[in-house]
C-alpha cells in the first residue's frame, strides 16, 4: 500500500541547519506538502512541490525527487519556536497520505 | 479573512450519545477535509468533499460516523453513538482550487471530543 516515512523525532541546536526526510512506497501522486504543527495547536502549511527540485521560502526549504521517492523539508538558522512536528503528505489518486510526523527538538 | 472555524472548540460528552462538530471553511476555498488525530494514531485524513460532494470516505471508521456539506459554508460531522475510542482532537482543514486544493489546506484551530 501506500506510506510514507519519516524520523519520528531530530535534534539540533539553535542557529543550525536541520533536514527531515520523507520517503514514499507509491507512485503516481501528485506533489509533496510539508505541514507544521506546534503543541496544542493545529497543523499550518509550509510548502508544497508539484514538481521535482527545491522550493524556497524564507528559511524552510523542500525538496523533491520522484526518482529517487524521496523529499525532505529544510530548516536554516534555527529558532527556539520551531520546536515543533512537521508532516509530509502526498495527493495519490483521490487518496490523501500523512507521514505520522517528525518532531523538531531544538538545544539552545 | 476569518480562518476555518470550528466549533465548539472543546465537547464532553458521555458514551452512547451523539456529537455534532462544526466547520465553516475559508470562503471560495473548493475542497473540504475532516481529520482525526491522536497520539496512537498520528493524523488521519476522514472524508473530503470537492464542490460540497464526498469525495473519499475512506477514512470515515465505521457507520456511527457521518459528514454532510449542505452548502459552500458549512459542514458538519457526526458521531452516533459516541465511544470512548472516539475520543481525539478533530481538525477540519479547506483549500482553494487555485492552490492545488488537496495540496494547500488550511486548517481549523480543532475540536478536543471526550467520550467518557
Amino acid at each position: 500500500g501506500q506510506s510514507l516515512e519519516q524520523p519520528s523525532e531530530v535534534t539540533a541546536v539553535e542557529g543550525a541547519i536541520v533536514q527531515i526526510n520523507c520517503t514514499y512506497q507509491t507512485s503516481g501522486f501528485y506533489g509533496l506538502s510539508w505541514y507544521q504543527q506546534h503543541d496544542g495547536g493545529a497543523p499550518t502549511f509550509l510548502s508544497y512541490n508539484a514538481l521535482d527540485g527545491l522550493e524556497e521560502t524564507g528559511r524552510f526549504s523542500s525538496f523533491l525527487s520522484r526518482s529517487d521517492s524521496y523529499g525532505y523539508l529544510l530548516l536554516q538558522e534555527l529558532q527556539m519556536k520551531d520546536s515543533a512536528s512537521y508532516f509530509c503528505a502526498v495527493r495519490w489518486d483521490d487518496k490523501i497520505i500523512f507521514g505520522k510526523g517528525t518532531r523538531l527538538h531544538i538545544l539552545p | 479573512d476569518a480562518g476555518v472555524i470550528q466549533s465548539p472548540r472543546h465537547e464532553v460528552t458521555e458514551m452512547g450519545q451523539e456529537v455534532t462538530l462544526r466547520c465553516k471553511p475559508i470562503s471560495g476555498h473548493d475542497y473540504l477535509f475532516w481529520y482525526r488525530q491522536t497520539m496512537m494514531r498520528g493524523l488521519e485524513l476522514l472524508i473530503y468533499f470537492n464542490n460540497n460532494v464526498p469525495i473519499d470516505d475512506s477514512g470515515m471508521p465505521e457507520d456511527r460516523f457521518s459528514a454532510k456539506m449542505p452548502n459552500a459554508s458549512f459542514s458538519t460531522l457526526k458521531i452516533q453513538p459516541s465511544e470512548p475510542r472516539d475520543s481525539a482532537v478533530y481538525f477540519c482543514a479547506s483549500g482553494p482550487l487555485a492552490g492545488g486544493g488537496t495540496d494547500t489546506q488550511y486548517f481549523g484551530p480543532g475540536t478536543r471530543l471526550t467520550v467518557l
